[in-house]
């Protein structure tokens, strides 16, 4: 158990709707980091927070958008859903941001979009 | 943008045998991290490395920054080790940025 928790685990909707993950990271951590795994993209880095704020940006869509909160949850909003955001989604989190911190996995929210 | 190369995707071993899996990748970085996902999906980060040599149990990750590479051995191999391995290098200007190899599934035949 690496301390990160996911909710939901499943997630089962139609396109065009709207969605919300949730990520509490390991106590004490203060960045969070979202990925998206996909069959055919593979593992990806969508959007890291730390303390609150957006730290780093990779391949996430306009359509997706992410927050951390003050007490550090972090919440990714998927909307306009479309067959290609079915996925694996985790959340991994690590104390700062330092270069050397390692990253702990959440155990994901495997999302379909019907 | 770093590209990442795992080889082998796929490798089938018999238990016990010694296991090495290989990580390249282009520009240059401040760590790397190999995670091991099971079939049920989860991700478990195994190593995380800027240097040298790592040793938990039965694993070993080296890397050499240099030559932009890294691997994972496994020794004594066991079929609870069956499961994807994915190198990760971070990116080297500190946002902790990961790119991800496609990853090698590793099968241990009892």
């Amino acid at each position: 158990d690496s301390g990160v928790t996911q909710t939901p685990k499943h997630l089962i909707t139609a396109t065009g709707q709207r969605v919300t993950l949730r990520c509490s990271p390991r106590s004490g951590d203060l960045s969070v980091y979202w990925y998206q795994q996909s069959l055919d993209q593979g593992l990806q880095f969508l959007i890291q927070y730390y303390n609150g704020e957006e730290r780093a940006k990779g391949n996430i869509l306009e359509r997706f958008s992410a927050q951390q909160f003050p007490d550090l949850h972090s919440e990714l909003n998927l909307s306009s859903l479309e067959l290609g955001d079915s996925a694996l989604y985790f959340c991994a989190s690590s104390p700062g941001t330092s270069g050397y911190n390692e990253q702990f996995f959440g155990p994901g929210t495997r999302l379909t979009v019907l | 943008k770093n590209e990442v190369e795992q080889s082998p995707q796929n490798l089938t071993a018999q238990e016990g045998e010694f296991i090495t899996i290989n990580c390249s990748y282009s520009v240059g970085i401040s760590a790397l991290h190999w995670l091991q996902q099971h079939p049920g999906g989860g991700i478990v980060s195994l190593f995380m490395l800027s240097s040298g040599k790592k040793k938990h149990g039965r694993l070993i990750a080296t890397i050499n920054i240099q030559e932009k590479h890294s691997s994972l051995h496994i020794t004594a191999s066991h079929p609870r080790d069956s499961a994807v391995y994915i190198c990760a290098p971070r990116d080297l200007f500190g946002n902790e940025k990961l790119t991800f190899g496609t990853g090698t599934r590793l099968t241990i035949i009892p």
